[in-house]
């Protein structure tokens, strides 16, 4: 079976400020990850996706991520955040089984 | 290019009574999924379809929740009877379907139900 974790329920940050937002996950065959961002009253959208390849993984609103098969670990990083940044930040897995698992979120909280 | 449309916004409901939610896809997208996201929690699958065919509903509860595609195209679900703790935001998402495992899905604004 698969999972993910986010060990972080929220993070405050003040603006500017680097800020990495945790996700592990666990399954018995090879995954696709995924970073998806929710901000209020909206759906979820695409942040990045690691597919294959590069185990960094550049993605919209300058965020990256960093595949680490040895860590079962894919974590989301910005050198800087803006206000504008404060959402919700779901990571998601998916494998052979044709099925999407999201984590619980980490509710990212941009102080100024 | 038009996102998922999703109607209505928002639903207040008295346990036991039905309601039933509509979903319209990115237009060519062949796969179609319905998720439930409890308070504090991450989105569960409901159910997936692959053009008019249902992929999977292995978390769907069958007994009260229904889901359509007529047509491969546009989605309604159903719950009827429906219980307090159905209480969610319930988005749709479409995706090519090319590569499910690796597709891209794209997330409706979703539909906030409140059972009392």
């Amino acid at each position: 079976a698969q999972s993910v974790t986010q060990l972080d329920s929220q993070v405050p940050v003040f603006e500017e400020a680097p800020v990495e937002l945790r996700c592990n996950y666990s399954s018995s065959v090879s995954v696709y990850l995924f970073w998806y961002v929710q901000y209020p009253n909206q759906g979820l959208q695409l942040l990045l996706k690691y597919l294959s390849g590069s185990t960094l993984v550049k993605g919209i609103n300058g965020f990256e991520a960093e595949f680490n098969k040895s860590q079962t670990s894919f974590h989301l990083r910005k050198p800087s955040v803006h206000i504008s940044d404060t959402a919700e930040y779901f990571c998601a897995v998916s494998s052979g089984t044709y099925k999407y698992i999201f984590g619980t979120g980490t509710r990212l909280k941009v102080l100024a | 290019e038009a996102g998922v449309a999703q109607s209505p916004r928002y639903k207040i409901i008295e346990k036991r009574q039905s309601v039933a939610f509509w979903c319209n896809p990115i237009s060519g997208h062949a796969t179609l999924y319905w998720y439930q996201q409890i308070l504090g929690q991450g989105p569960k699958l409901l159910i997936q379809f692959q053009n008019n065919g249902v992929v999977d509903d292995s978390q769907l509860p069958k007994d009260r929740f229904s889901a359509e595609r007529l047509k491969g195209v546009d989605s309604t679900l159903k719950i009827q009877p429906a219980k307090l703790e159905d209480s969610a935001v319930y988005l749709c998402a479409s995706s090519l379907g090319g590569g499910v495992r690796t597709d891209t899905q794209y997330f409706g604004p979703g539909t906030r139900l409140t059972v009392l």
